[in-house]
């Protein structure tokens, strides 16, 4: 059975800096692109960012050069480094594995970031 | 970026009657590949999204078959045969042919 389990979310100051981690299991981790996307509240999806199983990364223009994204293949798990965090940066952070490409198919069950002072 | 628009906001539906939710790209998401990349998910009431349909029309591992996916090109259409209560939630296309994913604004099924 996948899983995915984030972690990390938390409240920081605008400008601010915060990792979150998703730590995956039931699959072959290392053989997916591993999604970021996020859910301001009460607002729709937005995607963020993906990891290619070869290292590849790709960032959404609203988080381009503030965010980036990794992953650690003996661990199984995802990361997102966040910084110069923004007000408009509050939402639910989900990370998704990927069915083909960076398309989703199975998401977690999210890690709130909130950016305020 | 393509932008996927989802019509209605919101629909409401008796128990064991059809449902349709409309999606469209503004760009046509047919890849060379002969494969086209729309997906549905469906996130229901405090909960992560979970993948209904894939690549337009296969339905995802676990997904009743009174869901379905349709369309080409540029309209989409996700049809439920006979809605049930376990339907409720938001609706969302999204395309995958091309970086950024974009995803439609939504749609809300409520039951009567």
């Amino acid at each position: 059975e996948v899983q995915l389990l984030e972690s990390g979310g938390d409240l920081v100051q605008p400008g601010g800096s915060l990792r979150v981690s998703c730590a995956a299991s039931g699959f072959t981790f290392s053989t997916y692109d591993m999604n970021w996307v996020r859910q301001a509240p009460g607002k729709g999806l937005e995607w963020v960012s993906v990891i290619t199983a070869a290292a590849n990364t790709y960032y959404a223009d609203s988080v381009k050069g503030r965010f980036s994204i990794s992953r650690d293949n003996s661990r199984n798990t995802l990361f997102l480094q966040m910084n110069n965090l923004r007000a408009e940066d509050t939402a639910v952070y989900y990370c998704a594995k990927s069915i083909s490409g960076a398309r989703p198919d199975y998401w977690g069950q999210g890690t709130l970031v909130t950016v305020s002072s | 970026d393509i932008v996927m628009t989802q019509t209605p906001l919101s629909l409401s539906v008796t128990p064991g009657q059809p449902a349709s939710i409309s999606c469209k790209s503004s760009q046509s998401l047919l890849q060379t590949d002969g494969k086209t990349y729309l997906y549905w998910y469906l996130q229901k009431p405090g909960q992560s999204p979970q993948l209904l349909i894939y690549e337009l029309s296969s339905r995802f591992s676990g997904v009743p078959d009174r869901f379905s996916g349709s369309g080409s090109g540029t309209d989409f259409t996700l049809k439920i045969s006979r809605v049930e209560a376990e339907d409720v939630g938001v609706y969302y296309c999204m395309q995958g042919i091309r970086l950024p994913l974009t995803f439609g604004g939504g749609t809300k099924v409520e039951i009567k």
